[in-house]
């Protein structure tokens, strides 16, 4: 099974149109990394949050971690086409509250936005 | 550079034979790590480095995977006697962080899509 489960796998919406997709961690969270990648490139970072009730916006985007669900949720408000892609989460295993980056991730989840 | 370079995009090898696949971090990231990304999943840690030395490497599949980084900055994988399964996207990442201080995020290369036949 996997340590990361990402629900939905693959998401349609239209535009403008408000979605969430989350992350469910096997194993204690440390820290919880979002990532976005688009087909053929690498990974865009999006957020990284690190304690339990955390929440972080950047533009449309909001990501919170919940620490006692060991769950992350990632939250677009009023979705366009420049949002589509892959959307990963990451986890931290790094107990020590420190971390150089060695990340389990899940299998992501495919959002495709319909003008 | 602007960001990490990974060479080359694509790779097509022949089961069994030896590919390199190169990457060159942001001047002056003292972590590199390399990833393994195989189709509809997400990436999979490979092994870490931090400078020239390499401080983990469970993740790399079989005695046929080796990594080096010999001066701390540009990074190889190397991948002998390759077969189908090691059909992925091959991820490079660098980062300023290093192991045991504080969290930096990780910046990802456009990755080396290898195809053995």
């Amino acid at each position: 099974s996997q340590e990361l489960e990402q629900s939905p796998q693959s998401l349609i919406v239209q535009e403008g149109k408000n979605l969430t997709i989350n992350c469910t961690s096997s194993k204690t969270l440390y820290g919880l990394y979002w990532y976005k990648q688009k087909y053929g490139e690498g990974l865009i970072f999006l957020m990284m949050l690190q304690k339990g009730g955390e929440e972080k916006s950047h533009e449309k985007i909001t990501a919170k971690l919940d620490e006692k669900k060991q769950q992350s949720s990632l939250h677009i408000t009023a979705s366009q086409p420049s949002h589509a892609g892959i959307y990963l989460c990451g986890a931290d295993r790094d107990a020590g509250g420190t971390s150089y980056g060695k990340l389990t991730f899940g299998q992501g989840t495919i959002l495709t936005v319909h003008p | 550079g602007a960001g990490v370079s990974q060479s080359p995009r694509y790779k097509v090898a022949k089961r069994g034979q030896d590919v390199a696949l190169r990457c060159d971090p942001i001047s002056g990231h003292v972590s590199l790590f390399w990833y393994q990304q195989a189709l509809g999943q997400g990436p999979e840690f490979l092994t870490y480095f931090q400078n020239e030395a390499q401080l983990d490497k469970s993740g790399l599949p079989s005695d046929r995977f080796f990594a080096e980084r010999p001066e701390g900055s540009v990074s190889t994988l190397k991948i002998q006697r390759t077969q189908q399964e090691d059909s992925a996207v091959y991820l490079c990442a660098s980062s300023y962080s290093y192991q045991g201080a504080r969290k930096e995020k990780l910046f990802f290369g456009s990755g080396t899509q290898l195809s053995v036949l």
